[in-house]
């Protein structure tokens, strides 16, 4: 069984500058979650997709980031403008179900992550 | 809001010994479920184990297994016989019952198993 797809694995860019990041989750999962993960702290959830509606984005600096899951298959998280503090990891997480709706037994499994280095 | 604490950055063991990761919890729910991962050096976060709340028996799978105090709001991971592979940051996690299972992360200990 293919894992969580994640493209770039690195990426480098001017402050200001515009970065997208692309992730494609196993076959079937309804549930697709983006993180971000600074250097030295555990991973952050931003957003959370079921299927193509957002059921969390709570923690998305909705100013600068913007996340799309376009017919509830791949997703994509764009930053703009990129910002020093946005250097870090972003990983993206897909579940078969994450709704809540029983016991959270489904498991997130995690793709490679992006590094993205802000000069 | 739910919060979680790692107080040990970094641990070393030598192989085939065992070793115990600690975290602590904050929260005012009843129904919860706790979590360790495992993220390798430039590799893939995985899960390695699951403990829900509600339950009196640790939960252990295979190597590994916690050690959960809930009155304390404690639960540490112990690696028996440790291997080389284990070498990774350790992140403890929470997700309240009964939510869209938003993980709170504490910072992760880095654990190095020597040779």
């Amino acid at each position: 069984e293919a894992g969580v797809a994640q493209s770039p694995r690195y990426k480098i860019i001017e402050k200001r500058q515009s970065v997208a990041f692309w992730c494609n989750p196993i076959s079937g999962h309804a549930t697709l979650y983006w993180y971000q993960q600074i250097l030295g702290q555990g991973p952050k959830l931003l957003i959370q997709f079921q299927n193509n509606g957002v059921v969390d984005d709570s923690q998305l600096p909705k100013d600068r980031f913007s996340a799309e899951r376009l017919k509830g298959v791949d997703s994509t998280l764009k930053i703009q403008p990129a910002k020093l503090e946005d250097s870090a990891v972003y990983l993206c997480a897909s579940s078969l179900d994450g709704t809540g709706a029983g016991p959270p037994t489904d498991t997130q499994y995690f793709g490679p992550g992006t590094r993205l280095t802000v000069l | 809001a739910q919060t979680v604490t790692q107080s040990q950055p970094e641990m070393s063991v030598q192989e085939a010994e065992t070793v115990t990761l600690s975290c602590t919890y904050d929260t005012s729910e009843n129904n919860y479920y706790l979590f360790w991962y495992k993220q390798p050096p430039s590799r893939q976060m995985i899960l390695v184990i699951r403990q829900e709340a509600y339950k009196q028996q640790n939960a252990t799978e295979n190597r590994f297994s916690v050690n959960f105090q809930k009155a304390a709001k404690s639960f540490s991971l112990k690696i028996s016989d440790s291997q080389l592979g284990d070498t990774a940051m350790y992140f403890c996690a929470f997700v309240r019952g009964g939510s869209n299972y938003k993980l709170t992360f504490g910072k992760g200990t880095l654990l190095t198993v020597n040779p």
